[in-house]
């Protein structure tokens, strides 16, 4: 059964700096990975799908990588900002069949200083 | 123009009332969802309903029923209510059964005394 891991859980920078997010997959048959920002007291808002097909997909100062063979996917934040403090979260999205739905990592709370 | 909206946003009962949280989406989407988000934030899909019918139902008490009275709304029951209950419980909506983007609404947070 698929299960989503994401490493740190937290993690504190100070602004200006690049940073990356882990997030680790054991099922490797995926339709799509999903990046998701969580701010407290608030829904998820999507930031980048990922197709199975694909290595990479970049928004913004947002980009996120896949690497299904060794089930990893990384979201790297350039020249962070205080807003983006914020729970990040990674979902799997199994291959596409009734029964399934999005996995969920269980995130890693950024905190970025001025 | 609140594309996922569901009602109400905070809710506190005691043990054992019934209660209802309801989801509207007015994105034309085909898919809906609840899930619920625990104490330690993990989040986790309970059920999903493509044009009003079931298509997941996790292991969810039967406690639990959720009803999709048209593909726009995907309401959730809750009865006889227990303090294990107490989470956010999050509505979303997506065009298809996978591989599309998914919106989430804002949340209800439940809380059981």
């Amino acid at each position: 059964k698929q299960e989503v891991t994401q490493i740190p859980a937290a993690l504190s920078v100070p602004e200006g700096e690049n940073l990356v997010l882990n997030c680790s997959f054991t099922d490797s048959a995926i339709y799509n990975l999903q990046w998701f920002r969580q701010d407290p007291g608030k829904g998820l808002t999507s930031l980048l799908l990922i197709q199975s097909s694909q290595r990479e997909q970049t928004s913004g100062r947002l980009n996120a990588s896949l690497d299904k063979s060794s089930g990893r996917s990384t979201l790297y934040i350039a020249a962070s900002q205080p807003g983006d403090s914020a729970t990040y979260l990674c979902a799997a999205d199994p291959k596409n069949q009734a029964g399934t739905a999005l996995i969920f990592g269980k995130g890693t709370t950024l905190s970025v200083s001025s | 123009d609140t594309a996922v909206s569901q009602t109400p946003k905070y809710l506190v009962t005691q043990m054992g009332n019934d209660k209802s949280i309801k989801c509207e989406q007015n994105l034309g989407h085909d898919t809906m969802y609840w899930y619920k988000q625990d104490s330690k934030k993990f989040l986790k899909i309970m059920f999903s309903y493509n044009n009003k019918e079931l298509i997941i139902n996790e292991t969810v008490p039967n406690r639990f029923s959720p009803k999709s009275p048209d593909k726009a709304h995907l309401n959730l029951h809750i009865n006889s209510l227990e303090l294990g209950d107490s989470a956010v419980y999050f509505c979303a909506s997506s065009p298809g059964i996978s591989g599309n983007t998914i919106y989430f609404g804002e949340g209800s947070w439940l809380t059981v005394v």
